[in-house]
C-alpha cells in the first residue's frame, strides 16, 4: 500500500465548475500536509499548505482530517489555467516529503 | 539565484555510463534535497542532505548512486554505470530547516539512459 493515496483522474470538468479531490495517508505521524500542482514537464510547485482547520487561498479550499487521515482540496470556479496535475504530499519526520502520484484536472471551455 | 538552479536540464547517457546532476539551492536553504520521478509518478525521495551533513538516503535505489554536498550549499547527485531503470528527472528541492512552508524544486535533470 502507497503511503500517499490519491484517484489519479483524469478529472475532465468545464470551466466554472467546482472540483474536489482527496487523499488519504497512511503515516499516523505525519507532521504537515501540502498540495503542490505540477505542469506538464514543469517542476512541483507549492499550491498551499494544509491545517486541520480548514484554508483558504481564493478559489481554492483545503481540508485535513487527522482522524481519519484524509486530506482534500476544492476547486471553486475552474479556469482552463487550473489544468495541471494536483499532487498531495505529506511531511514525516526528518522533513521529508512523501508525494502521492497526482490527480490530473482537464478543465475544458 | 532566487531558485533552485539545476544542471544539466538533459542528458543523454550510454547504459553504462556515470553521470553527475548539479543542484545549487537558494541561498541560505540549509536543506537539500533529491527526488526521482518516474513518468507518470509522483517524486520519489532519494536523500536530504542539512548543511554537509547527509542525514538521510534511505530512498537511494542502490549503492549506485551517491549524492554529496561538500560545502553545504550545492550538491551533487551521482550516478554510476546507469541502467536503463534510472530514466527519470531528477529533482532538487531546498527549504528552510522547518520546511513548514514546503519546498521549492529546480527545473530537474531529465535523465535518459539508451
Amino acid at each position: 500500500r502507497k503511503e500517499v493515496e490519491q484517484d489519479p483522474g483524469p478529472f475532465n470538468v468545464p470551466e466554472g465548475a467546482t472540483v474536489a479531490f482527496n487523499c488519504t495517508y497512511s503515516n499516523s505521524a505525519s507532521q504537515s500536509f501540502f498540495w503542490y500542482r505540477q505542469d506538464c514537464r514543469k517542476e512541483p510547485k507549492l499550491l498551499m499548505s494544509v491545517y486541520s482547520s480548514g484554508n483558504e487561498d481564493g478559489r481554492f479550499t483545503a481540508q485535513l482530517n487527522r482522524a481519519s487521515q484524509y486530506i482534500s482540496l476544492l476547486i471553486r470556479d475552474s479556469k482552463l489555467s487550473d489544468s495541471a496535475t494536483y499532487l498531495c504530499v505529506v511531511m514525516e519526520y526528518g522533513n521529508k516529503l512523501v508525494f502521492g502520484a497526482g490527480t490530473i484536472l482537464r478543465v475544458k471551455s | 539565484g532566487a531558485g533552485v538552479s539545476q544542471s544539466p536540464r538533459y542528458k543523454v547517457a550510454k547504459r553504462g555510463q556515470d553521470v553527475a546532476l548539479r543542484c545549487d539551492p537558494i541561498s541560505g536553504h540549509v536543506s537539500l534535497f533529491w527526488y526521482q520521478q518516474a513518468l507518470g509518478q509522483g517524486p520519489e525521495f532519494l536523500t536530504y542532505f542539512q548543511n554537509e551533513a547527509q542525514l538521510d538516503k534511505s530512498g537511494l535505489p542502490s549503492d549506485r548512486f551517491f549524492a554529496e554536498r561538500p560545502e553545504g550549499s550545492v550538491s551533487t547527485l551521482k550516478i554510476q554505470r546507469t541502467q536503463q531503470e534510472d530514466s527519470a528527472v531528477y529533482l532538487c528541492a531546498s527549504s528552510q530547516p522547518s520546511g513548514d512552508y514546503g519546498y521549492t524544486f529546480g527545473s530537474g535533470t531529465r535523465l535518459t539512459v539508451v
